[in-house]
């Protein structure tokens, strides 16, 4: 079974530049999540989508940056404009389901952005 | 107070010792409990989930949970350096909606 794909891997750009990030989840899985972690924290969720709804984006900053999960497969992240405390690494997570608390999600390798 | 909380470490302990990992949570509502194992420059992988008071082990882990005191705890018997990796603890809560919330891990290393 193949896992959870991300491209790019790294991405370097300068503020106020735009960047996206795409993810492909495990086949089958209804529950895809956006996170950020910023180096030496844990992953913050940005957002959570099941099947192509928005489940949770209470923590996504709506004023730089956006996310869409068109035909409830994959999904892209959009920052537009990068600001440097956006340096972080972007994971993509899916799982099976998302409604039930004992639902295993399974990461993607992530994208490292560096903003200069 | 923080919602899941861990010792940022380091920890260190010598092959073949016991590590223990800790964890406090603050929402009471939660049900599930997971341990993740972040290489430096990897993803992270799930290594155990609990969701009922008391222990749950699998192969060298060993999960305990204790949810009136709000604590989760991950054991590692014989320890390996292979084992050296930032421990992440995650906290599945139904209160307010459904959402994870990840602590910020526990860096462990093992020494030959």
């Amino acid at each position: 079974e193949a896992g959870v794909a991300q491209s790019p891997r790294y991405k370097i750009i300068e503020k106020r530049q735009s960047v996206a990030f795409w993810c492909n989840p495990i086949s089958g899985h209804a529950t895809l999540y956006w996170y950020q972690q910023i180096l030496g924290q844990g992953p913050k969720l940005l957002i959570q989508f099941q099947n192509n709804g928005v489940v949770d984006d209470s923590q996504l900053p709506k004023d730089r940056f956006s996310a869409e999960r068109l035909k409830g497969v994959d999904s892209t992240l959009k920052i537009q404009p990068a600001k440097l405390e956006d340096s972080a690494v972007y994971l993509c997570a899916s799982s099976l389901l998302g409604s039930t608390s004992t639902d295993t999600q399974y990461f993607g390798p992530g994208t490292r952005l560096t903003v200069l | 107070q923080k919602e899941v909380e861990q010792n940022s470490g380091p920890l260190s302990v010598p092959e073949g010792a016991i590590a223990s990992l800790n964890c406090t949570y603050s929402d009471r509502g939660s049900q599930s409990f997971f341990w993740y194992r972040q290489y430096s420059g990897k993803s992270p992988e799930l290594i155990m989930s609990i969701y009922s008071n008391g222990d749950k082990e699998d192969g060298r882990f060993t999960a305990q949970l204790n949810k009136a005191s709000q604590y989760v705890s991950l054991l590692i018997r014989d320890s390996q350096p292979s084992d050296s990796a930032t421990y992440l603890c995650a906290v599945n809560s139904n209160t307010g909606g459904f959402k994870t919330i990840f602590g910020a891990g526990t860096r462990l290393f093992v020494k030959a």
